[in-house]
């Protein structure tokens, strides 16, 4: 089974500011990697798919990169309503999910 | 637009089956791939399966001897059964639509809101 690990698991960070979370793969993945964000009590929403592109409707400030192993996703200048935990999910055989980032204001 | 709701006992005894159905509305079940996906309180995600529309399966290794998925097209609903649960299995189950790209990667972009189902005595 591949394995995800994401990190970090948390990170407080102010308005305004660049955010990096990083996943890496235990095996190549090619660029089959998503990236979801969860509000406290609803349910996840896609934000990227394909590593890189940014689903309909979603802010152009998310963004992600990266292809194989290691994957980045990044929030350009966090704004208070990206308080929320973002994971990364791969699908090569099976899907997964990483562990979580969650992210919090300063 | 599509939306997925799901429904079922919110509370189950150790040892019983869980059953749980999701009913797609506002498009149809047709010609699509469909999951379940499961976060006990406080943790993170799990998928557990998903059926494509005519019946074909595919099982989370680890959940695989105690999960069916079904569907019923004609309602436009597809159902999680799970078997004898224990605590560990009580969890906010999601359904959601499991959806091919174009580059060839799977990924959940529409997901119903989520129930809670308690397993206890």
């Amino acid at each position: 089974d591949i394995q995800m690990t994401q990190s970090p698991s948390s990170l407080s960070a102010s308005v305004g500011d660049r955010v990096t979370i990083t996943c890496q793969a235990s095996q190549d993945i090619s660029n089959y990697l998503n990236w979801y964000q969860q509000k406290p009590g609803k349910a996840p929403k896609l934000l990227i798919y394909d590593a890189s592109n940014l689903e309909t409707g979603v802010p152009s400030r998310f963004s992600g990169s990266g292809s194989g192993t290691d994957f980045t996703f990044t929030i350009s200048s966090l704004q208070p309503e990206d308080i929320a935990t973002y994971y990364c999910q791969q699908y090569d055989n099976l899907p997964t999910f990483g562990q979580g980032t969650k992210v919090e204001i300063k | 637009q599509v939306q997925l709701q799901e429904s079922g006992p919110g509370l189950v005894k150790p040892s019983e089956t869980l059953s749980l159905t999701c009913t797609v509305s506002g498009g149809s079940i047709s010609s699509y791939y469909w999951s379940w996906i499961r976060q006990p309180p406080g943790k993170g995600l799990e998928w557990i399966g998903y059926i494509y529309y005519s019946g074909s399966t595919n099982y989370n290794p680890s959940l695989k001897s105690r999960v069916t998925i079904s569907v019923d097209t004609s309602k436009n609903q597809f159902s999680l059964k799970l078997s004898s649960v224990t605590a560990a299995d009580t969890a906010v189950y999601y359904c959601a639509r499991f959806l091919v790209g174009a580059k060839g990667g799977w990924y959940f972009d529409l997901w119903g809101r989520g129930t809670l189902v308690t397993v206890s005595s």
